[in-house]
């Protein structure tokens, strides 16, 4: 069954460094999102994509995040500048369409820490 | 807004036990609504859905009915297993296509 999957499992950085997250979504899926989990709290929306743009973002996702899709295969989170409160689990999903009856599914998630 | 109760964890079975986990959600129009699963170490994974009103999803043993007049979306299992110790998120698809999550309860099954 194929399937979401992100890279790096795991990712350690400075606080104040970049840091870009990867992603690869199943392929004939055209609906691509973010969402993070802090330790111990709720999984939260980040951002939508859709046609190469942004579709709908939450506020947690500020100028500090970007969202691209450099090829036809990958999608990337980039956090510009870390902040200690960005260490979380984030999560890539996909859906083949953006209607509310499509699921979306979900890779495994690259835990991130900032130190 | 738009959210999701579920009900705390964990919540602590023996093998063969018969499981409800509750879920209730706020919403504005008539959302689908989800249940995921995180095996430990391992990512979210799509347990079943229901997308309107009576509709009843079901997978690996789990069931969950779309009660639009209590606004709930419990999920059961006759018989649970060891196997099936895991983080089960209930969660809800808005006007915006955005999943808006449970906080999650924590299964934990005794053999």
């Amino acid at each position: 069954e194929p399937e979401v999957t992100q890279t790096p499992s795991h990712q350690v950085t400075q606080m104040g460094q970049e840091v870009i997250l990867r992603c690869v979504p199943i392929s004939n899926h055209l609906y691509f999102y973010w969402y993070r989990q802090i330790l111990g709290q709720k999984v939260e929306f980040l951002v939508s994509f859709y046609n190469n743009e942004i579709s709908e973002k939450s506020e947690i996702f500020d100028d500090q995040f970007s969202v691209e899709r450099p090829d036809g295969s990958n999608f990337t989170l980039k956090i510009r500048s870390t902040k200690l409160e960005d260490s979380a689990m984030y999560f890539c999903a996909s859906s083949e369409e953006g209607e509310s009856n499509q699921p979306q599914h979900f890779g495994d998630g690259t835990r991130l820490s900032i130190l | 807004g738009d959210s999701v109760t579920q009900m705390e964890g964990p919540v602590t079975l023996s093998e063969e036990a018969f499981l409800t986990i509750n879920c209730t959600y706020t919403a504005t129009g008539y959302p689908s609504l989800f249940w995921y699963v995180q095996y430990p170490g391992e990512g979210l994974q799509l347990l079943l859905k229901a997308t309107k009103a009576d509709d009843k999803g079901s997978n690996k043993g789990f069931e969950a009915t779309y009660r639009k007049e209590t606004t709930s979306f419990h999920l059961e299992k006759g018989s649970v297993q060891v196997s099936d110790s895991a983080v089960y998120f209930c969660a809800l698809k808005n006007s915006n296509y955005q999943l808006i999550w449970g906080a999650g309860t924590k299964l934990i099954i005794k053999p």
